[in-house]
């Protein structure tokens, strides 16, 4: 299994440009999170998807939008992108809520070192 | 609106010494993450904790919760240069089963020989 892996690695925009960063999981999870790291902040949700076809806003959501049209793959969009979305960007996925202590954890992707000039 | 507070946010050690990692959460919450993550690097899932007074430990780590508290600490015994890394603790918030996670700022560890 590959786990959860992300596209492109790194990327640099032009301030207007727009992107889209993919996740992919081969875990069959049913949860997909993006979060986004920036120095001194820690991780902050920005979406997230609780099944194919259904996406949330997190914490930090404004500038982004998400889809998740399969199961397997929950993609990020940015339409015109600021240099405040400079960040690394990480997609994690998880099964849902159960009793089992270990289908809570969330799995890492590599994540997307994205800058914004 | 759920905060999660860690601290030291910086530490420097020296090798073959404990210390000890905090991490505060603002509201009520039954399970408690531990991640580690090297520089440049994705996170790496060290411990869940998911009742009160777990303790869970895995080489020089050990992770421990009291929810009444609303704290969980992070023990290092006898550091070594390995352990240098940044140390996250999350949680969700209470009834969160969508798993949305909440993370501290992160305590990056030095361990000097």
């Amino acid at each position: 299994n590959a786990g959860v892996t992300q596209t492109p690695k790194f990327r640099v925009l032009k301030t207007g440009q727009s992107m889209t960063l993919l996740c992919a999981q081969d875990m069959n999870h049913e949860y997909m999170y993006w979060y986004r790291q920036d120095p001194g902040m820690g991780l902050r949700l920005i979406h997230y998807s609780v099944g194919e076809g259904t996406t949330a806003k997190g914490e930090v959501p404004d500038g982004y939008n998400v889809s998740r049209l399969k199961k397997q793959n929950f993609l990020l969009g940015l339409e015109s992108a600021a240099p405040s979305q400079t960040s690394v960007y990480f997609c994690a996925s998880s099964y849902p809520g159960l009793a089992g202590a270990t289908r809570t954890q969330q799995y890492f992707g590599p994540g997307t070192r994205l800058t914004v000039t | 609106e759920l905060k999660v507070e860690q601290n030291p946010l910086f530490l420097s050690m020296q090798e073959e010494k404990n210390y000890t990692i905090y991490c505060n959460y603002s509201t009520t919450s039954d399970r408690l993450y531990w991640y580690r993550q090297d520089p440049g690097k994705s996170l790496e899932s060290l411990f869940v904790l998911l009742s009160n007074g777990a303790v869970k430990q895995e080489g020089r780590l050990m992770a421990s919760l009291d929810t009444k508290a609303r704290l969980s600490t992070l023990h290092i015994t006898a550091a070594v240069h390995d352990l240098s890394a940044t140390y996250f603790c999350a949680t969700t918030l209470p009834g969160g089963s969508q798993g949305n996670l909440i993370f501290g700022k992160g305590t990056k560890l030095s361990v000097k020989p």
